[in-house]
């Protein structure tokens, strides 16, 4: 069974730093591109980032440019989101995406996590 | 960035009852449309992707249509459990973007 579990959420102060994981089982991570999506009730559904499946390539949403890293280890079966200079405007709940089949040239998620929640606060 | 405008924001329905969303995005986005279901304290489950291709485990019930800038969901008999919101999603343009979603809630 495919399965995606989102880690390391929690309470942190604006300009504070917050690393998120992304833990896959079920399905070959390192032969699948991996995406973060994140969700508020203000501005819903948003894309972040992803990531190509040998970690050569990444992108990020104007947003979080500069200040969101993404990263992967396909031994550990694990992709990070690592948040610096965080705002109170980053607090949401994070996913982690398959794309279809992994694919790079898939546009549609088919799997994701339950998410882990980013508060931004002082 | 595509902006992706779903109406109504509500519907209130009874069971059995056939049901209609709808899906507007600011530029054509081909057939490069996917619709999600979500319900509460759960992850998006997707239901259709290239605008009218059911995903694995959809329920014949739930029909895609449209292209362009204009796409529908149609639920022909709302059962149950599928109370919940409906988000489309483009992936015609970068960034990927997401619609506001509808609620479909008993009435």
């Amino acid at each position: 069974e495919v399965q995606l579990v989102e880690s390391g959420g929690g309470l942190v102060q604006p300009g504070g730093s917050l690393r998120l994981s992304c833990a896959a089982s079920g399905f070959t991570l390192s032969s699948s591109w991996i995406h973060w999506v994140r969700q508020t009730p203000g501005k819903g559904l948003v894309w972040v980032s992803h990531i190509s499946a040998d970690g050569n390539s990444a992108t990020y949403a104007d947003s979080v440019k500069g200040r969101f890293t993404i990263s992967r280890d396909n031994v550990k079966n694990v992709v990070y989101l690592q948040m610096n200079s965080l705002r109170a405007e980053d607090t949401a709940l994070y996913y982690c995406a398959r794309p279809h089949r992994g694919l790079s040239n898939s546009g549609w998620f088919d799997y994701w996590g339950q998410g882990t929640l980013v508060t931004v606060s002082s | 960035e595509v902006v992706l405008t779903q109406s109504p924001a509500t519907l209130s329905v009874s069971p059995g009852e056939r049901v209609t969303l709808s899906c507007r995005a600011s530029q054509s986005l081909n057939s490069n449309l996917a619709w999600y279901q979500q319900k509460p304290g759960q992850a998006p489950r997707p239901l259709i992707y290239d605008a009218s291709t059911r995903a694995t485990g959809t329920p014949p019930r739930f029909s895609g249509s449209g292209s362009g800038t204009e796409f529908t969901l149609t639920v022909s008999s709302l059962q149950s459990e599928d109370f919940a919101v409906y988000f489309c999603q483009q992936n015609n343009t970068w960034p990927w973007t997401f619609g506001q979603g509808t609620k479909v809630e008993i009435k």
